[in-house]
């Protein structure tokens, strides 16, 4: 079964240090996520991006984060520097029609940040 | 705000017992998704629920969403330890269904 693929699995960053999360989406899929789950807490939405460009942002997508495709396959996920508080497993999902997220998402297995 | 309210938050039973977790808001969805969450991994989708009123069954569970597109529940008869999980609903919101609300989660244990 086609899978979201996350790297890296875990990545343990000092403060103020730029990070890069990546994710390769199922292929035939248009419309592309980042959430991310602070541990113990709800699932939280940060970014939906169709066709190259932002459909939608949450409030905490502020300008410390970027969100690029940039070869066609990879999706990523720029943090430009990191705050404790950024400490969070962070999801990629991927949706495959019109309507995006209305048909639900396939979620990738996260990558578990630690900002130290 | 759009919220999801999930109860309840922590659900033990007995192998064999019937439950029903519950997920409403005050706001209206495009659709609404139950997912499955094991520690450490990102959710799995195990349904998408569209239209008012739409009842789904996926073998011994049972989705519902409401008339008004507002709630849905989740019915799992005669559960079994595999069931056991964190069990997610969400949201699409209305506006060109390109974001999802989750609700915080049901955690059920079920004992052997």
């Amino acid at each position: 079964e086609p899978e979201v693929t996350q790297t890296p699995s875990h990545q343990v960053t000092q403060m103020g240090q730029e990070v890069i999360l990546r994710c390769v989406p199922i292929s035939n899929h248009l419309y592309f996520y980042w959430y991310r789950q602070i541990l113990g807490q709800k699932v939280e939405f940060l970014v939906s991006f169709y066709n190259n460009e932002i459909s939608e942002k949450s409030e905490i997508f502020d300008d410390q984060f970027s969100v690029e495709r940039p070869d066609g396959s990879n999706f990523t996920l720029k943090i430009r520097s990191t705050k404790l508080e950024d400490s969070a497993m962070y999801f990629c999902a991927s949706s495959p029609r019109l309507g995006g997220s209305v048909y639900g998402y396939t979620f990738g297995s996260g990558t578990r940040l630690t900002v130290v | 705000t759009q919220l999801l309210e999930q109860s309840p938050q922590f659900l033990s039973i007995q192998e064999g017992e019937n439950l029903t977790v519950y997920c409403n808001s005050s706001s209206v969805f495009s659709s609404l998704q139950w997912y499955r969450q094991e520690p450490g991994e990102g959710p799995v989708l195990l349904v998408t629920v569209v239209t008012g009123g739409e009842v789904k069954k996926l073998k011994r569970l049972t989705f519902q969403f409401g008339d008004a597109r507002k709630d849905s529940s989740l019915h799992i008869t005669a559960a079994q330890p595999g069931d056991t999980g964190l069990y997610l609903c969400a949201g699409a919101t209305p506006t060109g269904g390109f974001k999802t609300i989750f609700g915080a989660g049901t955690r059920l244990f079920v004992k052997a």
